[in-house]
């Protein structure tokens, strides 16, 4: 089945640093990719979805400055969260899909960021 | 509207007895359906949809759900619950493959 792979699934910054997430599609290409926050006991939060070769769509209210998406590939798309606070602290976890399965999404490892 | 909805944040069963983590869901036009598994600290695995015809869909490790198009819902059984079936259970709705809804997630606790 398709492997998405997210790195580093554990990161802890100091406020007012950027961090960058990595998603990788390691056995197909996405030309899709969703980046999810999720808080604890909560839903996933859609924040953006990323195109391969142009801007990312981001959701109402997800400030696209301080949440920089990527898709530099069909296999690569980073999140980049700049000068972060410690409210940015969460789960990031990114998905894709393949082409001829659509809407089975297959999902990343997660990335748990703590800003002290 | 897109929503969904997970009524009950926690469902305790004992293992070897039937389980049911309810969904119901709101959506303009077609609605397609998912189910997600998720473990702690890990993303999140698919465990089986409802795209079209049969109204009762079977997945991975045992599950399935039955769509009910009158009472909007969705909901996830197993006919003899594991203790490592203990997870937190995702219901999603789309009805265009490009945004997805989650509902808010259930606890399932299954106890030897």
């Amino acid at each position: 089945g398709a492997v998405v792979s997210q790195h580093p699934s554990w990161v802890i910054c100091k406020s007012g640093t950027s961090v960058k997430i990595e998603c990788r599609s390691l056995d197909f290409q996405a030309t899709t990719m969703f980046w999810y926050r999720q808080f604890p006991k909560q839903s996933l939060m859609l924040m953006a979805t990323s195109n391969e070769g142009s801007k990312a769509t981001y959701e109402q209210g997800v400030e696209k400055d301080k949440f920089l998406i990527n898709h530099a590939s069909l296999t690569l798309s980073t999140l980049t969260v700049t000068s972060a606070h410690p409210e940015d602290s969460s789960f990031y976890i990114c998905s894709a899909s393949l082409p001829e399965t659509p809407g089975e999404l297959f999902f990343g490892e997660g990335s748990r960021l703590t800003v002290l | 509207a897109q929503s969904v909805a997970q009524p009950e944040d926690q469902v305790n069963v004992a293992e070897g007895n039937p389980l049911t983590v309810k969904c119901t869901y709101s959506v303009s036009g077609n609605p397609y359906l998912f189910w997600y598994v998720q473990y702690p600290n890990r993303g999140l695995q698919f465990l089986l949809k409802y795209i079209t015809g049969d109204n009762l869909v079977k997945g991975s490790y045992g599950f399935e759900a039955e769509f009910n198009k009158s009472q909007t819902s969705f909901h996830l059984k197993k006919p003899s619950a594991l203790v490592s079936d203990s997870a937190l259970y995702f219901c999603a709705v789309t009805s265009n493959f490009n945004k997805f809804y989650f509902g808010s997630g259930t606890k399932l606790n299954v106890k030897p």
